[in-house]
């Protein structure tokens, strides 16, 4: 059965440096997302991506995020200047239509 | 508005037992409610799911009961299972096909 990956697993960064993680969502999916569970709290939406463009972002996602398409496989989340308070679990999501959509197993970032 | 109100925080139940999870919401524009299920460290599962023009829908062991009048729908697991312990999800679909979640149900199943 198709499944959304997503690299790394675990990435520890220092406070004010840039990530990047990495999702490779379900092939004939035309709906991209982002999400983050901060520990022990609810998954919050991010943004949702289609046709190359953002479809829409939550107010979390501000200019310190960015989020790009850069080939036919992958979906990429850049966390510029990081911050302690970014720390979380973060997912990401597809859909093949505006139908159920399927999460990946997570990127878990910790700031330092 | 955007909310979604979940209930309880956690639930344990006998093997064997029911398990209920309950969720509300305010938001009228909201189109689709998916269950989703956690394991730790894993993403979130969809486990099944309702549009609001039917109160009912059932897979196996697990149902949804959507009361549209109150806002209000939940989950039911029945013959409760120890493989069944997670972390439980209500979410509805709101503008730009995005997931509101709930806070979270962790439900544990004794044997």
């Amino acid at each position: 059965e198709p499944e959304v990956t997503q690299t790394p697993s675990h990435q520890v960064t220092q406070m004010g440096q840039e990530v990047i993680l990495r999702c490779v969502p379900i092939s004939n999916h035309l709906y991209f997302y982002w999400y983050r569970q901060i520990l022990g709290q609810k998954v919050e939406f991010l943004v949702s991506f289609y046709n190359n463009e953002i479809s829409e972002k939550s107010e979390i996602f501000d200019d310190q995020f960015s989020v790009e398409r850069p080939d036919g496989s992958n979906f990429t989340l850049k966390i510029r200047s990081t911050k302690l308070e970014d720390s979380a679990m973060y997912f990401c999501a597809s859909s093949r239509d505006k139908g159920t959509q399927y999460f990946g197993p997570g990127t878990r970032l910790l700031v330092l | 508005q955007q909310q979604v109100k979940q209930s309880p925080q956690s639930l344990i139940v006998q093997k064997g037992g029911i398990s209920i999870i309950n969720c509300a919401y305010e938001n009228t524009a909201f189109d689709y409610f998916p269950w989703y299920q956690q394991f730790p460290g894993k993403g979130p599962a969809l486990l099944i799911a309702i549009r609001p023009d039917v109160s009912e829908k059932k897979e196996g062991r697990f149902t949804i009961s959507f009361n549209k009048s109150a806002k209000q729908f939940s989950l039911h697991i029945m013959d409760s299972q120890p493989g069944d312990s997670a972390t439980y999800f209500c979410a509805a679909r709101g503008g730009g096909n995005k997931l509101v979640f709930g806070a979270g149900t962790i439900l544990r199943v004794k044997s």
